[in-house]
């Protein structure tokens, strides 16, 4: 079947501090990858994705490899902000016929 | 702001009822999908409609049921209701079919059902 796994939370990080939240998947067929995240009281925006093995997704100093060896897409960011506080979703298509899987989310809290 | 707006807000109801959200998509969308999100299942995918056709379904109960109407907007109705259908309640809008097109979603509709 399909399904993703994150690490769980809740993530506190000092500013400046590099941020990875951990995504594995298990998939048929040939997934493509997502990274969303949530505001407080907002709904979900996507972050990144990636549609192929090896691609890199990045988007606002955010970055994640979908690597097929490992069945992963790690979120990674060098240097955190404040800015940054939400809820982060790890999720993939299959692409064989429009289902969605997510994770179960996980909350990062940056500090000053 | 996304571009695609849930009504009502906030809906507070008791056992039994029926209620209806509704999901007006980004100007240009043709495809919506309706998303639940509680504390202990997470984020469900739910429905998927293109331009007023069902094309996918998730994990949406047969108590529920959706349509996506000519003008494009979408209604998610929810019947017989249970304490567990408790839960905050996405619409989400794309340009097309393709299941990576960048879906927008809508600030949510919380149903609290008591």
């Amino acid at each position: 079947g399909n399904s993703v796994t994150q690490m769980e939370g809740p993530v506190t990080l000092s500013e400046e501090a590099f941020l990875t939240i951990n995504c594995t998947y298990t998939a048929t067929g040939y997934p493509s990858l997502f990274w969303y995240v949530q505001y407080p009281g907002e709904g979900l925006q996507l972050l990144l994705k990636a549609t192929k093995a090896d691609d890199k997704g990045s988007n606002k100093g955010f970055e994640a490899t979908y690597r097929k060896e490992t069945t992963s897409f790690h979120l990674e960011k060098g240097s955190v902000q404040v800015s940054d506080s939400a809820v982060y979703f790890c999720a993939l298509t299959p692409n064989t016929g429009n289902q969605f899987y997510f994770g179960t989310g996980t909350s990062l809290t940056v500090i000053p | 702001d996304s571009g695609v707006t849930q009504t009502p807000k906030h809906l507070i109801t008791a056992t039994g009822q029926r209620v209806t959200l509704r999901c007006s998509p980004r100007s240009g969308d043709l495809s919506v999908y309706w998303y639940q999100q509680s504390l202990d299942q997470g984020l469900q995918f739910l429905i998927q409609y293109y331009n007023g056709e069902e094309r996918a379904k998730g994990n949406i109960l047969e108590r529920f049921s959706a349509q996506q109407f000519p003008d494009l907007h979408s209604e998610l109705n929810l019947s017989s209701l249970e304490l567990g259908d408790s839960a905050l309640y996405f619409c989400a809008s794309s340009q097309g079919l393709a299941e990576t097109d960048t879906q927008y979603f809508g600030p949510g509709t919380r149903l609290t059902v008591l």
